[in-house]
């Protein structure tokens, strides 16, 4: 069956611009996480939702990173006035259910430039 | 102190060889572990999860020892498609945050 997607699957922007991330997850999967790689390092966690809720913003580094999920279903990462630190892979992915068991898929990740 | 701590490798053994990666982890109440495999550009996907009593899921096996707070990840026969990159991770215990470890490099060489 279909996996998560997300895209666009590369994004180059200059710095100061707005943009926006988008993740489908997999069909009946209640949770959804976005992280972020930045070359060399490991996933940082940003957010993840339960249904359309987000329990969790900890990981949002700065009032400039959004995000929504609307009908328990496909998900937009926002980052406003992007910075040349916003540079970094944005990797979603989905559960099936909320329980910190439950096995992750990630999409093939947006690779986010700032120029 | 960083949540979930590996040793970033690179790790190169000749093919058939056994090889061995492991994790520790800072947060005592950590309740689920898994390991991850990372080819290079790609998406991160499960290997197996971590389980109490050790696991093994043919040529790979897993082991937890909450006393020490690690985890390992033992690799048998290495083939040439084992080169990847392995990711310790750790659930904390409030909730959903998962925490990844760095990454350990593993090349299989010929």
């Amino acid at each position: 069956g279909a996996g998560v997607s997300q895209s666009p699957s590369n994004k180059v922007t200059e710095k100061g611009k707005d943009v926006e991330l988008r993740c489908d997850p997999i069909s009946g999967h209640t949770a959804l996480y976005w992280y972020r790689q930045s070359l060399g390092q490991g996933l940082e966690f940003l957010i993840y939702f339960q249904g359309n809720s987000a329990p969790d913003k900890s990981g949002l580094p700065s009032d400039r990173f959004s995000a929504e999920r609307t009908g328990g279903s496909v998900s937009t990462l926002t980052i406003q006035r992007t910075q040349q630190e916003d540079s970094a892979v944005y990797l979603c992915a989905s559960s099936l259910g909320p329980h910190y068991t439950d096995t992750q898929y990630f999409g093939p990740g947006t690779r986010l430039t700032v120029l | 102190r960083k949540e979930v701590e590996q040793d970033p490798g690179p790790f190169n053994v000749p093919e058939g060889a056994t090889v061995a990666f492991n994790c520790t982890y800072s947060n005592s109440a950590s309740q689920s572990f898994f390991w991850y495999r990372q080819d290079c550009r790609k998406e991160p996907k499960l290997l197996m999860s971590v389980y109490s009593s050790g696991n093994e899921d043919g040529r790979f096996t897993a082991q937890l020892n909450r006393a020490s707070q690690y985890i390992s990840l033992l690799i048998r026969d290495s083939k040439l498609s084992d080169s990847a990159t392995y990711l310790c991770v750790v659930n904390a215990n409030t909730g959903n945050q998962f925490y990844f470890g760095t990454g350990t490099s593993l090349t299989v060489i010929p």
